[in-house]
């Protein structure tokens, strides 16, 4: 079965540099979720977008920005990137056939020099 | 505002015997969506479990099962025949029915496997 494809897997950046992460969620998958999880903690909720709309918005820094493309993917774009912004970041998508389980892809870790 | 807690920071189990991980929950909704998911060291999230608030029977998914209380919001997952494979950090998360189900999980708990 397809799974969340995220891309890339490994990032490394220098500080104040630009990042950009991209999510492919499963086909026919109409909602996509982005978490950022730093060492050691659990993943916390950054933004959500359901049929190519922001659904919500977590704790997500000004910094940052996304958006789902009328294909559905997603990307996330980070900018002025600082050494906390370090984390393993994962995209997950959902259907509302699915009951709302969000299947997680690989994550991309992000490491800010 | 869902919060969740997992008390147990660290647990270990002999391999082929059975273990449970405590999750509690907050949530003023009377309807939502619990999970239980597994990180293994390649940080993959893997799904466990899944229970749904309004179903009273406890979700059951081969070696694995919850033991939902609604009233006390506890939901603790049971490991039977813990394998090796088990071993991974284990997250409990919670999900609205309102809004846009977005997860809030809780600290999680270590699982170690021991031959």
């Amino acid at each position: 079965a397809a799974g969340v494809i995220q891309s890339p897997r490994h990032l490394i950046k220098e500080k104040r540099e630009t990042a950009t992460l991209k999510c492919y969620p499963i086909p026919r998958h109409d909602t996509v979720y982005w978490y950022q999880q730093g060492p050691g903690q659990d993943p916390q909720f950054l933004i959500s977008f359901y049929e190519k709309m922001q659904s919500d918005k977590g704790s997500i820094p000004d910094r940052f920005s996304a958006q789902q493309f009328s294909d559905y993917h997603s990307e996330l774009n980070m900018s002025s990137l600082e050494l906390g912004d370090s984390a393993l970041y994962f995209c997950a998508s959902s259907s509302g056939t699915g009951g709302k389980t969000q299947y997680f892809g690989p994550g991309t870790r992000l490491l800010v020099l | 505002a869902q919060t969740v807690t997992q008390s147990q920071p660290e647990m270990s189990v002999q391999e082929a015997e059975t273990v449970t991980l405590s999750c509690t929950y907050d949530t003023s909704e009377s309807d939502y969506y619990l999970f239980w998911y597994k990180q293994p060291p390649s940080r993959q999230m893997i799904l466990v479990i899944r229970q749904e608030a309004y179903k009273q029977q406890n979700a059951t998914e081969n070696r694995f099962s919850v033991n939902f209380q609604k009233a006390a919001k506890s939901f603790s997952l049971k490991i039977s025949d813990s394998q090796l494979g088990d071993a991974a950090m284990y997250f409990c998360a919670h999900s609205g029915t309102s809004g846009t189900y977005k997860y809030i999980f809780g600290t999680g708990t270590r699982l170690k496997v021991l031959a």
